[in-house]
């Protein structure tokens, strides 16, 4: 069976500072990885995603996630955060065979202190 | 244009009662999906649907009952209602059929209170 971790429910961080959002999966076979991002009151909104290639991925809006094969993990990380990216932030994996749906971590709340 | 909408955005009522939420996309997609999403922030999948056909039906109730009247619509009928249905629950849709690289694009979710 599959599973996502992160292993942070809550990041406080102050603006402008650093910050990394931890995301861990478990599976047997190949996933596809996702992060979403969660503001108040409204649906996810995908933030980036690693499908093959360059393990490497860029949002447009300066965060980036890189896919560690051997640790299984996808850690999310900005080098600057605002306020504006106060929010949940989601990880997902989709596995690549059999019935395709996603499977969410339980989120982490990003909270950027001015 | 709203992508992915959802009515009503709030919903409250009383335990024993038949609620419905509607959800329709405008994106053309092929599949979509209800989601619940827990107090704690826990996002899980109830349904997924492609083409108006039933793909993915989770661990979920049989007072919960999904209807698909074309691929642009989903909505969610929900029997008796108990206390612990009270969440947020979410519709999303995507391209192909459950895509496994697909985005999923989310409505703004349906705040669900049983009294």
């Amino acid at each position: 069976a599959q599973s996502v971790t992160q292993l942070d429910s809550q990041v406080p961080v102050f603006e402008e500072a650093p910050v990394e959002l931890r995301c861990n999966y478990s599976s047997s076979v190949s996933v596809y990885l996702f992060w979403y991002v969660q503001y108040p009151n409204q649906g996810l909104q995908l933030l980036l995603k690693y499908l093959s290639g360059s393990t490497l991925v860029e949002s447009i809006n300066g965060f980036e996630a890189e896919f560690n094969k051997s640790q299984t993990s996808f850690h999310l990380r900005k080098p600057s955060v605002h306020i504006s990216d106060t929010a949940e932030y989601f990880c997902a994996v989709s596995i690549t065979s059999g019935t395709y749906k996603y499977i969410f971590g339980t989120g982490t709340r990003l909270k950027v202190l001015a | 244009d709203t992508a992915v909408s959802q009515t009503p955005k709030y919903l409250v009522t009383q335990m024993g009662n038949d609620k419905s939420i509607k959800c329709e996309q405008n994106l053309g997609h092929d599949t979509m999906y209800w989601y619940k999403q827990d107090s704690k922030k826990f996002l899980k999948i109830m349904f997924s649907y492609n083409n108006k056909e039933l793909i993915i039906n989770e661990t979920v109730p049989n007072r919960f009952s999904p209807k698909s009247p074309d691929k642009a619509h989903l909505n969610l009928h929900i029997n008796s209602l108990e206390l612990g249905d009270s969440a947020v629950y979410f519709c999303a849709s995507s391209l192909l059929l459950a895509g496994a690289t697909d985005e999923q694009f989310f409505g703004p979710g349906t705040r669900l209170t049983v009294l």
